[in-house]
């Protein structure tokens, strides 16, 4: 069980806009730890995508934002591409652990 | 450019220790940290620690410690990570990543290309 949530799954067809969610407690996301995202194409190392909850990289695609809430943030991908079918993680700390946690990965899949 | 380049693939045998090294080029090797990323076959991302490559101070996961240890030479700009006492649950792609750590957490900006660690008798 990873102390982040998010489902292990979401599906879009090329154009459309989808969301995956990453859902933390108190002792991270909810104490005030930025989120941090990840991208991880299939044989590759991971990709940073989104930085301090909502900020891109240089050379990140402004299709891609985040955003965060409460004890949850999200990651939205508007006008899906096929190159965009990969794995995606979120990161924050935990207080509690003493440790960078993520998420269990998400698996995008571009119908 | 901003680049960590990991050394090779490794097998080895349960009980074994494995060193794997992370050098890095086209930034300014002690102006940041480094953590530590695995990731077993099929499996999601574990944090395993981090270094500072100014002081050498570390900060391990807990589940970790007393088996790793992670150091760093800034004479070459090269980090490494020492695992002991191999278990076959060790089997993992062994990540390098530059942290860039803040008031508010940490974040992961730039990663090697990953060491496959094999643990096999």
């Amino acid at each position: 069980q990873s102390v982040l949530t998010q489902p292990p799954s979401v599906s879009g067809a090329p154009g459309q806009r989808v969301t995956i969610s990453c859902t933390g407690s108190s002792s991270n996301i909810g104490a005030g730890y930025d989120v941090h995202w990840y991208q991880q194409l299939p044989g590759t190392a991971p990709k940073l995508l989104i930085y301090g909850n909502s900020n891109r990289p240089s050379g990140v695609p402004d299709r891609f934002s985040g955003s965060k809430s409460g004890t949850s943030a999200s990651l939205a991908i508007t006008g899906l591409q096929a190159e965009d079918e990969a794995d995606y993680y979120c990161q924050s700390y935990d207080s509690s652990l003493s440790l960078e946690v993520f998420g269990g990965g998400t698996k995008l899949t571009v119908l | 450019q901003v680049q960590l380049v990991q050394s090779g693939a490794e097998v080895k045998k349960p009980g074994a220790s494995v060193k794997v090294s992370c050098k890095a080029s086209g930034y300014t090797f002690t102006s940041y940290g480094i953590s530590w990323v695995r990731q077993a076959p099929g499996q999601g991302l574990e944090w395993m620690g981090w270094i500072s490559a100014y002081n050498g101070n570390t900060n391990y996961a807990q589940k970790l410690q007393g088996r790793v240890t992670m150091t760093t030479d800034t004479s070459t700009s090269t980090a490494y990570m020492e695992l002991r006492s191999l278990r076959s649950d060790d089997t993992a792609v062994y990540y390098c990543a530059r942290d860039r750590g803040y008031s508010r957490g940490n974040y992961m900006d730039v990663w090697g290309k990953g060491t496959t660690v094999t643990v096999s008798s």
